[in-house]
């Protein structure tokens, strides 16, 4: 089945620092999506990504959606403590549509 | 966007029980879903719940664990059945209008003794 792998696992990192992470697959999607999830809470979607090569910001955050589409990336710029949580990339389950399959999620930590 | 309600939100059950979990959209929608997160893993879905008709299920989740209802275009509900310990997990459920993007509920964090 299609698998997302997701790195890096997890990230501790200083406020106020930048964070990258990425999402790769061995097959091709037309779609990437990004999600938060909180302690405690259901995933929140950031950010969604429909063409090759697009590049989309939400505020601090920006994804990519890569060219070969087979992989995608999240920055999130100057981290603040609020940031703590679990992303996950997430795209469609075959050509199903509307359901979808989850990269193994990044855990971000923050220091204050 | 949508918003999903779920309830309960937590419960601790005894194993060999069975928990009903309900999902409430505020407004129709053509597409409802349910996943399970194990602790400290990613989402994986256990089925799309069809409205007025029997639910369709991914591999490795049947009918008889987890049976699942849909009555109308705002409302899913799902059951865990004979409860294990190994069914500890949060259960989600999220929603979507046709090929909009999926919005979850907060989940619910199910725990068998």
């Amino acid at each position: 089945g299609q698998q997302l792998n997701q790195s890096p696992q997890s990230m501790f990192i200083q406020e106020g620092e930048d964070v990258s992470m990425n999402c790769t697959s061995s097959s091709i999607f037309n779609t990437w999506l990004w999600y938060k999830q909180d302690p405690g809470e259901g995933p929140v979607l950031l950010i969604a990504l429909y063409k090759a090569g697009e590049l989309t910001s939400n505020g601090r955050l920006t994804a990519q959606f890569g060219i070969t589409r087979k992989d995608s990336f999240l920055n999130i710029s100057a981290s603040i403590p609020s940031d703590v949580g679990i992303y996950f990339c997430a795209g469609p389950l075959g050509n199903a549509g509307n359901m979808l399959t989850f990269g193994g999620g990044t855990r971000l930590m923050v220091k204050p | 966007s949508a918003v999903i309600s779920q309830k309960p939100s937590r419960d601790i059950c005894q194993r060999g029980t069975s928990l009903t979990i309900q999902c409430q959209v505020d407004s129709q929608v053509t597409m409802m879903f349910w996943y399970r997160q194990q602790p400290g893993q990613s989402l994986t879905l256990i089925a799309t719940a069809n409205q007025g008709s029997e639910a369709t299920y991914e591999s490795g989740f049947v009918i008889d664990k987890f049976p699942i209802s849909r009555p109308n275009l705002t409302f899913s509900t799902l059951t865990v059945s004979n409860m294990s310990p190994e069914d500890s997990s949060i259960y989600l459920c999220s929603a979507a209008r046709g090929q909009e993007t999926q919005y979850f509920g907060p989940g619910t964090r199910l725990l068998v003794l």
